[in-house]
């Protein structure tokens, strides 16, 4: 089994460029988040899903969007770059209670 | 705002001592999950505690859940070059929100 796939692995954009950070499970997983981990911070979270068709904000969602079409698939959005959004980003999964999350090997993103 | 505090920051041990990692919130969780990262990868999920009090043992990494469900600690017996890793905890509000602790850098020196 893949987990969890995420792609690019590595991305430079120019401030106000768009892109969109894919990832993809294999594993049946309702709920999906996307993180993004900056030196001393931890892992903040920025959306997540439920299931498909449901998102909701974490704690960061300013500057991002994500939808949930299928169970598989939960895109990143980010809508204009700014330096601020250079971060290392996971996308995870999980079946829920105390099976927790699968992450991902994450996508490292530099806005210049 | 961290929800979850670790400490310490940083630990740089030998070889053969044991270490303890602690995570604390003033919230209360349903439940509490400890994770291991190393460079260039995503967290991996070791343990998750739900019942205040428990304490579960994994080989040689013991982890405990405080009474109040506010506080958890992992203690590592022993430890070996092959724990060293950025240990993170996360509290779980409900099934799918978490919320991570900043990590504790854990250094075991050969």
């Amino acid at each position: 089994n893949a987990g969890v796939t995420q792609t690019p692995k590595f991305q430079v954009l120019k401030t106000g460029q768009s892109m969109t950070l894919q990832c993809a499970q294999d594993m049946n997983h309702e709920y999906m988040s996307w993180y993004r981990q900056d030196p001393g911070m931890g892992l903040r979270l920025i959306h997540y899903s439920v299931g498909a068709g449901i998102t909701d904000q974490g704690e960061v969602p300013n500057g991002y969007n994500v939808s949930r079409s299928t169970t598989e698939d939960f895109p990143l959005r980010l809508l204009s770059a700014a330096p601020s959004q250079t971060s290392v980003y996971f996308c995870a999964s999980s079946r829920g209670g105390v099976s927790g999350y699968t992450f991902g090997s994450g996508t490292r993103l530099t806005v210049v | 705002t961290q929800l979850l505090e670790q400490s310490p920051q940083f630990l740089s041990i030998q070889e053969g001592e044991n270490l303890t990692v602690y995570c604390n919130s003033s919230s209360v969780f349903s439940s509490l999950q400890w994770y291991r990262q190393e460079p260039g990868e995503g967290p991996v999920l070791l343990v998750t505690v739900v019942t205040g009090g428990e304490v579960k043992k994994l080989k040689r990494l013991t982890f405990q859940f405080g009474d109040a469900r506010k506080d958890s600690s992992l203690h590592i017996t022993a430890a070996q070059p092959g724990d060293t890793g950025l240990y993170l905890c996360a509290g779980g509000i409900n099934d799918y929100k978490l919320s991570f602790g900043a990590g504790t850098t854990v250094t075991v020196r050969a």
